[in-house]
């Protein structure tokens, strides 16, 4: 079964700081890595995303670097601010199926 | 651009009984998505429709989940008869797939059930 695996499961950041979170899938056959970030009662919205073919991406303070022959992704958050404070979930999409598949997710807390 | 509109936003209901979601999509958006969200996990897609028709729906539990989609645009989820495992937060979401931008899935708010 597809999986995406994503650490830590949750993060402390002082304000100002670098928040890196982590994932790694299993199958190659995925086409596109997005990242969604989730505020409390709120639905999960597009952060920024990555195709296989590009080894980075920034976009602001958000960076995803990838890692295609560690089958590994990850979002770094620069001079987090305290309004970054959500849960992040990285996803990968089935060249296969076109499906979505979720990470577990990560809290992040940015203390100011 | 008026976002996925979903509701009710919470639903308490005893396990056994049945209840029912609703969603109303971006207009003109022709992909249509339902997902589970238990607390502490990322969301699990459970059916897609591509307009009318279902495009997956491998991870609904059929023997108590269903859903539909009037007309290619509003969609309802309904479990019956409802389990307390089913407690989760239900999502929507809606992605155009017509056009160049068709990644972008958009995710309603969701409806919070809680099954005692």
């Amino acid at each position: 079964q597809q999986q995406v695996k994503q650490s830590p499961q949750s993060l402390i950041v002082q304000k100002g700081g670098i928040s890196i979170i982590n994932c790694a899938y299993e199958n190659t056959a995925f086409d596109y890595f997005p990242w969604y970030q989730q505020f409390p009662g709120k639905g999960p919205a597009l952060l920024i995303a990555i195709r296989p073919d590009v080894s980075e991406k920034k976009e602001g303070r958000f960076t995803i670097s990838f890692n295609k022959s560690a089958k590994q992704f990850s979002l770094h958050i620069m001079d987090s601010q305290p309004g970054d404070s959500a849960t992040y979930f990285c996803a990968a999409r089935s060249s296969n199926t076109g499906k979505l598949i979720f990470g577990q997710g990560t809290t992040l807390q940015v203390k100011p | 651009e008026a976002g996925v509109a979903q509701s009710p936003r919470y639903k308490i209901i005893e396990k056994r009984q049945s209840v029912a979601f609703w969603c109303n999509p971006i207009s003109g958006h022709a992909t249509l998505y339902w997902y589970q969200q238990i607390l502490g996990q990322g969301p699990k897609l459970l059916i897609q429709f591509q307009n009318n028709g279902v495009v997956d729906d491998s991870q609904l539990p059929k023997d108590r989940f269903s859903a539909e989609r009037l007309k290619g645009v509003d969609s309802t989820l309904k479990i019956q008869p409802a389990k307390l495992e089913d407690s989760a937060v239900y999502l929507c979401a809606s992605s155009p797939r017509t056009s160049g931008r068709g990644d972008e899935q958009f995710f309603g708010p969701g409806t919070r059930l809680t099954v005692l």
